[in-house]
């Protein structure tokens, strides 16, 4: 059975650009969730996904915003880049939502923004 | 609002030995659970063990244990046998019953000594 898969797997941005990262769930599984992981602030929470509906979302600015797909594959997008933005971006899937539904989390997206 | 807390940034075991990572949360929630993550140097990260907060006995996973005290709010995982494919990031992290967003600590960087 295959992994969730990120695509790209490395990424550079310049500043003010906006980039699109993708996710590939488990097949099967309906929930998708993405966090951002930093040196400075660790993983964070960015939102979540389940049968095409956003069920939570966490305390990020509105360039971040994301979607899924009726497939179940989600993206998420990021405005306007600042600098800080550069970071690993992963997402995981679960059959369902609910902490009784193993996560499986991707091997991640790395941005770096210049 | 949910926290957790790593003590440990670093520590290192010697290939064989016994290792216990520890972890603090804090959380006006009386149902939960618990998790321990691994992140190897590729970056994946992987379930290693989880608890629900209304069960008593500890969880364990093979070479992994988990010493639950909800009262004093810690969730310490406990490493037996130590290899070296051991080595990696490994995160403590909470959910809701209700939810489906992870709350992780900072990390605590493990490194098996040959």
């Amino acid at each position: 059975k295959a992994g969730v898969t990120q695509t790209p797997r490395y990424l550079i941005k310049t500043r003010g650009q906006q980039v699109t990262l993708s996710c590939s769930p488990i097949s099967g599984h309906r929930s998708v969730s993405w966090y951002q992981q930093t040196p400075g602030q660790g993983l964070q929470f960015l939102f979540e996904y389940f049968s095409e509906t956003q069920r939570n979302k966490g305390n990020f600015p509105g360039r971040f915003s994301g979607r899924q797909f009726s497939n179940s594959r989600s993206e998420m997008n990021v405005s306007t880049l600042e600098l800080g933005d550069s970071a690993l971006y992963l997402c995981a899937s679960s059959l369902g939502t609910g902490p009784s539904y193993e996560q499986y989390f991707g091997p991640g997206t790395r941005l770096t923004v210049t | 609002a949910q926290t957790v807390t790593q003590s440990q940034p670093e520590m290192s075991v010697q290939e064989a030995e016994t290792v216990t990572l520890s972890c603090t949360y804090d959380t006006s929630e009386n149902n939960y659970y618990l998790f321990w993550y691994k992140q190897p140097p590729s970056r994946q990260m992987i379930l290693v063990i989880r608890q629900e907060a209304y069960k008593q006995q500890n969880a364990t996973e093979n070479r992994f244990s988990v010493n639950f005290q909800k009262a004093a709010k810690s969730f310490s995982l406990k490493i037996s046998d130590s290899q070296l494919g051991d080595t990696a990031m490994y995160f403590c992290a909470f959910m809701k019953e209700t939810g489906n967003q992870f709350y992780f600590g900072t990390g605590t960087s493990l490194t098996v000594i040959p």
